[in-house]
């Protein structure tokens, strides 16, 4: 299995400043034939499923904000949120769908300074 | 607008099966694998597995010996089966349909889930 690795664990920002999540897999998630790579962000909150946010690394879901953005290649990601809000407040998952299973990162809480 | 509805026992004791099912109203049946993800609490995601309208099915070879995933297309509904359970089992359950807008596994419509405890 590809293992998903995220980093930090936890991180405190104040609102309105810069917040960035990273994530690492174990091997690269870059299809060669397409030239995609096959990770996804996903942010929960309590009590609530999962909601997609970034496919393909960097393509925003439909109706998520734009401060929500994503980058990177081969085995190194992040998701950045440009201006946290109050409403951010949540844990963050990175997901690959490269290989089978696909697999999910630890998670990373992201908390209000 | 495609709604995705989870039902299913939500206390079992160890040894014994458990079996969910989920709904899908609205929107394509056909067009999708349809997959179980489960979360323990406080915990991480985990894949479990997917099935197609025609019936074939992949699963997570950790899960592999113990899980059945099946599909009735008359109802629209695919069900969970999971044998054997222990207390490791214990975790929110949920169906999920990857995105029609990538060729991939992200997950953008998701159940509301169900809490599965095992305790004796």
């Amino acid at each position: 299995d590809i293992v998903m690795t995220q980093s930090p664990d936890s991180l405190a920002v104040s609102l309105g400043e810069r917040a960035t999540i990273n994530c690492k897999s174990s091997q690269s998630v870059l299809y060669s034939s397409d030239n995609k790579n096959y990770l996804a962000w996903y942010q929960q909150k309590p009590g609530q499923p999962p909601k997609l946010l970034i496919y393909w690394a960097s393509t925003r879901e439909s109706g998520v904000p734009d401060r929500f953005s994503g980058g990177g290649s081969g085995t190194d990601f992040t998701l950045t949120i440009s201006s946290v809000q109050a409403e951010d407040v949540a844990v963050y998952y990175c997901q690959q769908d490269y290989g089978t299973p696909c697999t999910f990162g630890q998670g990373t809480k992201l908390e209000i300074k | 607008q495609v709604q995705l509805q989870q039902w299913g026992a939500g206390l079992l004791k160890p040894s014994e099966a458990l079996s969910l099912t989920c709904a899908v109203y609205g929107g394509s049946f056909n067009d999708y694998f349809w997959s179980w993800i489960r979360q323990p609490p406080g915990k991480g995601l985990e894949w479990i597995g997917k099935i197609n309208h025609s019936g074939r099915t992949i699963y997570n070879p950790s899960l592999k010996t113990r899980v059945t995933i099946s599909v009735d297309t008359s109802r629209n509904q695919v069900s969970l089966k999971l044998s054997s359970v222990t207390a490791a089992d214990t975790a929110v359950y949920y169906c999920a349909r990857p995105s029609s807008s990538s060729s991939s596994d992200a997950f953008d419509l998701w159940g509301q889930g169900t809490m599965v405890t095992v305790s004796s």
